[in-house]
């Protein structure tokens, strides 16, 4: 009964492979995100759909691309990884509306060797 | 530029020894004012939501305020299960669902 679910948990990987990390959330709300914690545990945001659209785009490397097939999935796929994308990704979801809290899942660890 | 600053960096207790996290605010109009619990390996967990100065809320051990310039967070009486980082957030106005978060205050409760 996970609410907010990511794949894998952990990513090793060399230098130029692309990967893919996958979210899903089955609290039925309408907006999901991707954020970045870097090793100073700071957390910043990289994207956000709401119902399948992009509405935040952070100043991030065209090498990183989200994809939302419906509204309980967002995926992230990363091309020609480097070494300092090495990082805890977190995705979360929130319901909109005034009560704005995300919920956050249990983050992929990626390290690019 | 909106911007959330947490401190102290570190704070280590004695159990049962009751302290505060500070967290410092700016932001072009406060829709909300987050407060996550975050346990190593894990994901920032929903603790508090809080929306205009005066407000209040709280949760066992836990309390969170807020006014127009900082948010704290008391603790009383903490246990050693209370160790973890307490993350502060805010979301503007004018920034549809974005949130902006601080770098966090690690918490540590000693025996």
């Amino acid at each position: 009964d996970t609410a907010v679910s990511q794949t894998p948990k952990y990513l090793v990987t060399q230098m130029g492979n692309d990967k893919s990390i996958k979210c899903e959330q089955n609290l039925g709300h309408d907006t999901m995100y991707w954020y970045k914690q870097d090793s100073k545990k700071f957390l910043k945001i990289m994207f956000s759909y709401n119902n399948k659209e992009l509405i935040i785009n952070e100043t991030v490397p065209n090498r990183f691309s989200p994809k939302s097939p419906d509204k309980a999935h967002l995926n992230l796929h990363i091309n020609s990884l480097e070494l300092g994308d090495s990082a805890v990704y977190f995705c979360a979801s929130s319901g909109g509306g005034p009560y704005n809290e995300q919920f956050f899942g249990p983050g992929t660890r990626l390290t690019v060797l | 530029e909106d911007q959330v600053t947490q401190s102290p960096e570190a704070l280590r207790l004695q159990e049962g020894e009751s302290s505060s996290l500070n967290c410092s605010y700016t932001v072009s109009g406060l829709r909300g004012l987050f407060w996550y619990r975050q346990d190593p390996g894990k994901g920032p967990e929903f603790l508090f939501t809080l929306y205009s100065a005066g407000e209040e809320k709280e949760k066992e051990r836990l309390k969170a305020t807020l006014t127009k310039k900082e948010s704290f967070l008391h603790i009383t009486a903490p246990k050693p299960e209370d160790s973890a980082t307490y993350l502060c957030a805010v979301q503007a106005y004018s920034s549809a669902s974005k949130i902006i978060f601080g770098s966090g205050t690690r918490l540590s409760i000693r025996p």
